[in-house]
């Protein structure tokens, strides 16, 4: 069964550096989201992208973020400075349609620490 | 704005005990109704889902119905496995509106479910 995939699975970095989280979404999905949870809180929507741009972004998702689908296969997520509140568990997801009844299917998550 | 609300964990029960998880939403117009779940080490994954009032979704035994009066979308499960130890999330999809047509989920916070032998 095809299944999405999240890469590293956990991720350390120092405060200041940047980190790129990377997703393989399932091959003929068009529709790619960032999902984040902050220990003990809700799980969070970051941002979703399609046709390669941004098709809607929360408040979290500022100038710090980025997001890329850089060849056929891989959607990533950058944080340019990374601060101790971005530690997280981000989720990658992909839909083959954005409409009310359809699902979106999730990695297993990347876990960032920051120090 | 719409919001989603669940009940805390953890919720520690025997096996073939009866479980609820209760789940109850804020939103405008008709969201769809999700239920995730997420075993140990492992990605969030779609349990069932309702998307109109009235609907019941089923899947592995669990079942909740989309009820519109109580703005609720509660989870059951009449008889409980070890391998049903997990964390489950209730989510919504908005109504598509002319701001918003791209299907983002609103999660509630998630319920730890610990089933002991």
């Amino acid at each position: 069964e095809p299944e999405v995939t999240q890469t590293p699975s956990h991720q350390v970095t120092q405060m200041g550096q940047e980190v790129i989280l990377r997703c393989v979404p399932i091959s003929n999905h068009l529709y790619f989201y960032w999902y984040r949870q902050i220990l003990g809180q809700k799980v969070e929507f970051l941002v979703s992208f399609y046709n390669n741009e941004i098709s809607e972004k929360s408040e979290i998702f500022d100038d710090q973020f980025s997001v890329e689908r850089p060849d056929g296969s891989n959607f990533t997520l950058k944080i340019r400075s990374t601060k101790l509140e971005d530690s997280a568990m981000y989720f990658c997801a992909s839909s083959d349609r954005p409409g009310r009844t359809y699902e979106q299917y999730f990695g297993p998550g990347t876990r960032l620490t920051v120090t | 704005g719409d919001s989603v609300t669940q009940m805390e964990g953890p919720v520690t029960l025997s096996e073939e005990a009866f479980l609820t998880i209760n789940c109850t939403y804020t939103a405008t117009g008709y969201p769809s109704l999700f239920w995730y779940v997420q075993y140990p080490g492992e990605g969030l994954q779609l349990l069932l889902k309702a998307t109109k009032a009235d609907d019941k979704g089923s899947n592995k035994g669990f079942e909740a119905t989309y009820r519109k009066e109580t703005t609720s979308f509660h989870l059951e499960k009449g008889s409980v496995q070890v391998s049903d130890s997990a964390v489950y999330f209730c989510a919504l999809k908005p109504p598509p509106s002319t701001t918003d047509s791209w299907g983002k989920l609103q999660f509630g916070a998630g319920t730890q479910v610990v089933v002991t032998p």
